[in-house]
């Protein structure tokens, strides 16, 4: 069993900012890496799946970067605006269909 | 087009009682999955079903049960509900397991009083 763990646990960036947080991993049988964003009331819904050490995907004002060696992936967010709030989740592949997933950040936009 | 839909959204019911949540897929997957989401608003994955063969089966009490008629359902019975079993529900698919992003329901919030 893996640990996926992500920092901060919240974070609050005014409008207009960027930020950035962060999902760690276990590097040792890298196999995928999610991120998901989860709106109060509503269920996760996937960003990004990466698979390849150096890979960076991106939607929108939002990206991610990847790297399986040291076992870390960074979200990106330019530009924060108010429907960013949300929490963030990552999660990676445990083994035998386990999805194992962090505790999420929980980013607050303040207008 | 609904992907992942589940019935009840809400559900309350008494300590004892024996509900299910109905879980269907119209995205042709092959796994499909149960969460409980808990008190601290974490998501802890309950079961997994792969091909209509469970992989998985976390440390959740047997009162839960899951039973999937074919590849596109993934209903949750539970039997004899406790007050701890308050919680909000997910059904999620994907495609080829875990490497494959997951699609969530809408979620069904159960309330044992």
């Amino acid at each position: 069993i893996l640990n996926v763990e992500q920092s901060p646990q919240s974070l609050h960036v005014q409008e207009g900012d960027s930020t950035n947080f962060t999902c760690s991993f276990p590097s040792s049988n890298f196999y995928a890496l999610h991120w998901y964003r989860w709106e109060t009331a509503k269920s996760p819904e996937a960003l990004f799946v990466m698979t390849l050490n150096g890979d960076e995907k991106k939607k929108g004002r939002i990206s991610a970067t990847l790297n399986t060696k040291e076992g870390y992936s960074y979200l990106y967010i330019k530009g924060s605006q108010p429907e960013d709030s949300a929490t963030y989740l990552c999660a990676s592949p445990g083994g035998n269909y386990q999805l194992i997933w962090g505790a999420g950040t929980k980013l607050i936009i303040k207008p | 087009d609904t992907a992942v839909s589940q019935t009840p959204k809400y559900l309350v019911t008494q300590m004892g009682n024996d509900k299910s949540i109905k879980c269907e897929q119209n995205l042709g997957h092959d796994t499909m999955y149960w969460y409980k989401q808990d008190s601290k608003k974490f998501l802890k994955i309950m079961f997994s079903y792969n091909n209509k063969e469970l992989i998985i089966n976390e440390t959740v009490p047997n009162r839960f049960s899951p039973k999937s008629p074919d590849k596109a359902h993934l209903n949750l019975h539970i039997n004899s509900l406790e007050l701890g079993d308050s919680a909000v529900y997910f059904c999620a698919s994907s495609q080829s397991g875990p490497g494959g992003e997951q699609y969530f329901g809408p979620g069904t919030r159960l309330t044992v009083t």
